[in-house]
């Protein structure tokens, strides 16, 4: 199966800091999703991103896939309290499209 | 809020038990998911279910048996399950079961297992 791996694991900023989370594949994904899981909560999805070099804006959040889509990022510029959660991305399968794989996630707290 | 709902929201149940969770959805959507979570990390797919059918199972033990009895509707039915098997069970569904589809999730059901 797909292995999407993600870093850091944790990340802890201040209020105000800026947050960026990697997603690394060993093969090309054909598209990536991420979603933001609050705690206690469910994942809720964010975005998709399917060209390769893609770069989506959602207010202060940007999220890039790399030119060989392999790789993926999401950044947070100027984090707030309600950006606490696990961030994960996923990525399909190589062998079966009808089915992702999430990254094991970054945990981002914010300190106020 | 979540259009995905899940019952019951909370179970504890001993190993001999044989119980169901629950999962409904009122989107139109034609796929469903089911999803296991322990803590710190990410949810792992359990089963797929795409135009009411089977069409995924991730080597998930047979003491776990889902069902679809129709589109609208996903159940897990639980028997004979280990200490290991507590976890947060997500239901999730997508338009049509395409990776490149996002996914809706459920509130979950934490499970626990004595």
């Amino acid at each position: 199966g797909q292995q999407v791996m993600q870093i850091p694991q944790y990340q802890h900023v201040q209020e105000g800091e800026d947050f960026t989370t990697y997603c690394n594949s060993s093969t090309t994904l054909s598209n990536i999703q991420w979603y933001k899981q609050r705690p206690g909560g469910h994942p809720v999805f964010l975005i998709q991103l399917v060209k390769s070099g893609e770069v989506k804006k959602q207010k202060r959040l940007t999220f890039q896939f790399g030119e060989a889509k392999k790789n993926s990022s999401l950044h947070i510029t100027a984090t707030q309290t309600t950006d606490v959660g696990t961030y994960f991305c996923a990525g399909p399968d190589r062998d079966n499209f009808n089915k992702f794989y999430f990254g094991s996630g970054t945990k981002l707290n914010v300190k106020p | 809020d979540t259009e995905v709902t899940q019952t019951p929201k909370h179970l504890v149940m001993g190993m001999t038990n044989k119980k169901s969770l629950k999962c409904e959805q009122h989107m139109g959507h034609r796929a469903m998911y089911w999803y296991k979570q322990k803590a710190k990390k990410p949810p792992e797919l359990m089963f797929v279910y795409s135009y009411e059918k089977l069409s995924i199972n991730e080597s998930v033990p047979s003491r776990f048996s889902p069902e679809c009895p129709n589109s609208s509707l996903l159940n897990l039915h639980l028997h004979a399950l280990q200490p290991e098997d507590s976890a947060l069970y997500l239901c999730a569904s997508s338009q049509t079961g395409n990776s490149n589809q996002p996914q809706h999730f459920g509130d979950g059901t934490r499970l626990s297992i004595l």
